[in-house]
């Protein structure tokens, strides 16, 4: 089936520095991949959709410098935490639309200290 | 927001069957119920969906009932691997776009031995 690849699975930054999370489709090609996040015990909150070779569209409250999203390929997406602060800690999932649906990463926890 | 309604928490002994209820009363013709499941520190699996037809596949089976309005995530055999969050999601599928995939809180199933 569709696998979708994240990559790191966790990562440790100091404040004030730039992280990259890498979301790539195994075997499939996706047009839209779909940014996660979700804070402890809480339900996962949508942040961006990435659009293949387009500017990304970012939910209602969601700083778009903050987090600096690029589709260049057909099969890899990226988010870049800028900048990183504390309360940025969370963990960040992505997902692809295929056939049964969508798929989603494995996730990455991201802590900023 | 979520059009789903589920209870916050269930539990199950294991090897029994678990029922997971979901309310979607405002459910329209063209929209499927999706079912995904989240175990901690993961991202969300895809269990099962369907649009009228109760349906089964090697993870569990899903009724819908006549008007739609509800539906019933069965995991005949629990273990206690299936301890998770389960959401209960209400989509169109093949539409591109994740602003209609709201995830709600789900059920935290609590598999006991």
């Amino acid at each position: 089936g569709a696998v979708v690849s994240q990559h790191p699975s966790r990562v440790i930054c100091k404040s004030g520095t730039s992280v990259k999370i890498e979301c790539r489709s195994l075997d499939f090609q996706a047009t839209t991949m779909f940014w996660y996040r979700q804070f402890p015990k809480k339900s996962l909150m949508l942040m961006a959709t990435s659009n293949e070779g387009s500017k990304a569209t970012y939910e209602q409250g969601v700083e778009k410098d903050k987090f600096l999203i690029n589709h260049a390929s057909l099969t890899l997406s990226t988010l870049t935490v800028t900048s990183a602060h504390p309360e940025d800690s969370s963990f960040y999932i992505c997902s692809a639309q295929t056939g049964l649906g969508y798929t989603f990463g494995s996730g990455t926890r991201l802590t900023v200290v | 927001d979520a059009k789903t309604t589920q209870p916050p928490s269930m539990d199950c002994a294991e090897r029994r069957a678990a029922n997971l209820p979901c309310n979607h009363s405002t459910i329209s013709g063209n929209e499927y119920v999706y079912w995904y499941r989240q175990i901690h520190s993961q991202g969300p699996q895809y269990i099962i969906h369907g649009l009228k037809n109760n349906e089964t596949n090697e993870m569990a089976s899903l009724i819908i009932t006549e008007d739609r309005k509800s539906s019933t995530l069965i995991l005949p055999h629990a273990t206690l691997r299936d301890t998770a969050v389960y959401y209960c999601i209400v989509t169109w599928a093949g539409q591109t776009g994740a602003n209609n995939l709201f995830f709600g809180t789900g059920t935290r199933l609590t598999v006991i031995p």
